[in-house]
């Protein structure tokens, strides 16, 4: 089992571009949710995606978008970036409302 | 509003001291609770949870943690520190989203 995995790992993007971030659940997990960790702090939830439709949201607006597919990997779009959405997003995935399991998440670095 | 607290931002133990770490929480309900374990740049790796029923529950890597109602906390313990336990350490709380607290990072000196 692969566990979480997500892509890119790195990357670096301009401010005002927009940006996709992908999420291959573990095997047998149903639901996806997105978190936000800035530099030095806890992680914050984005949101979470169940059988296709976002189920729960965090404080975040609404340039943060995502999608699940039916095979239940997940999407996390940026649009118009901003310097303070440098972070590592990490994406975790669970069983319904079991405990989550995290990937390693992807850096990225708005310049 | 739900919230967890982590009181301690950095802690600094001896290798082979105990270990504990501190965590509130601030629910309407008892929630799911959770530690996790973060090393540099790295996702987090679940230690332990709690769900219900007994209160002290063990976990991965030689940690345990005791739930406490009536002090609102879920605290993590571990008898014998090693220098590879040297981390950042999330509390996090759950009634369908996790809500971490703020992470305590651990040194350990030899």
């Amino acid at each position: 089992d692969a566990g979480v995995t997500q892509s890119p790992t790195h990357l670096i993007k301009t401010r005002g571009q927009q940006v996709t971030l992908r999420c291959s659940p573990k095997s047998g997990h149903d639901t996806v949710s997105w978190y936000q960790q800035a530099l030095g702090q806890g992680p914050q939830f984005i949101f979470q995606y169940y059988e296709e439709e976002e189920r729960q949201r965090g404080n975040f607006p609404d340039r943060f978008s995502g999608h699940q597919f039916p095979n239940y990997s997940s999407e996390l779009n940026v649009n118009a970036l901003l310097l303070g959405d440098s972070a590592l997003y990490l994406c975790a995935s669970s069983l319904w409302d079991t405990e989550a399991f995290f990937g390693q998440g992807t850096r990225l670095t708005v310049v | 509003a739900q919230s967890v607290t982590q009181p301690d931002i950095h802690i600094t133990v001896s290798e082979g001291a105990s270990l504990e770490l501190r965590c509130n929480y601030s629910y309407g309900a008892t929630p799911y609770l959770f530690w996790y374990v973060q090393s540099p740049g790295q996702g987090l790796q679940l230690l332990l949870k709690y769900f219900s029923g007994d209160t002290l529950v063990q976990g991965i890597k030689g940690f345990e943690a005791e739930f406490k109602r009536s002090q609102s906390s879920f605290n993590l313990r571990k008898p014998s520190v090693h220098w590879s336990d040297a981390a950042e350490y999330f509390c996090a709380g759950s009634q369908g989203n996790l809500i971490f607290g703020k992470g305590t990072k651990l040194s350990v000196k030899p």
